[in-house]
């Protein structure tokens, strides 16, 4: 089995920048991936991390050590549109590639 | 990326039916996956719809309640069976182009059961 954590909510300034992290244990990492969804929408794939190190699209960027079972989705430049739900999600390669979800981490951003 | 489109988008059924969920991709995809997401909560999958032979379900879900197909490598459907208000949810079918790569979800089907 896997234990997905992450933070429950935050909030963040419009312009700031804000990092939500994610830890996780798994017997079979096969990468961890981040998505966005607004209330009532299907998840937007946002990031997809399989190796150490950081990935950056635009204003967001997300990191992964493997060793310590950590990633975090970094957001640059707040807009209010990122007001959302972030999901971090793992695959885990003894378990048919599906990907195993966090709780999700509502991040509200205020003016 | 793949296109994904599902049908229907939402509906609302009276106890005791079934409805059917199409998944339908603009192209040919590796894996094809069916989640639930009930209200509040994240995403817990399903199964695993696999091309040609019987979906491998997780624990917790069984074949009689949500009996999947995937006839070929563009499409599947996920039957909702004997439905209570318990299975009122969203149902996301997602799809990796390669095994093991970058999975994408399709727009969802929000089921109210009544």
């Amino acid at each position: 089995g896997q234990n997905i954590d992450q933070p429950t909510e935050m909030t963040a300034t419009e312009g700031a920048i804000v990092q939500i992290n994610c830890t996780y244990q798994t017997s079979g990492f096969n990468g961890l991936f981040w998505y966005q969804q607004h209330a009532g929408e299907a998840p937007t794939f946002l990031s997809y991390n399989v190796l150490d190190g950081l990935e950056e699209k635009g204003r967001f960027s997300s990191f992964l050590s493997r060793s310590k079972g950590y990633s975090y989705l970094l957001l640059k430049e707040l807009q209010m549109k990122d007001s959302a739900s972030y999901l971090c999600a793992v695959r885990d390669a003894n378990s048919g590639y599906a990907l195993n979800f966090g709780k999700g981490t509502s991040l509200l951003v205020t003016p | 990326s793949a296109v994904i489109s599902q049908k229907p988008s939402r509906d609302i059924c009276q106890r005791g039916t079934s409805l059917t969920i199409q998944c339908q991709v603009d192209s040919q995809v590796t894996m094809m996956f069916w989640y639930r997401q009930q209200p509040g909560q994240s995403l817990t999958l399903i199964a695993t719809a696999n091309q040609g032979s019987e979906a491998t379900y997780e624990s917790g879900f069984v074949i009689d309640k949500f009996p999947i197909s995937r006839p070929n490598l563009t499409f599947s459907t996920l039957t909702v069976s004997n439905m209570s208000p318990e299975d009122s949810s969203i149902y996301l079918c997602s799809v990796e182009e390669d095994r093991g790569g970058e999975q994408y979800f399709g727009p969802g089907t929000r089921l109210t059961v009544t």
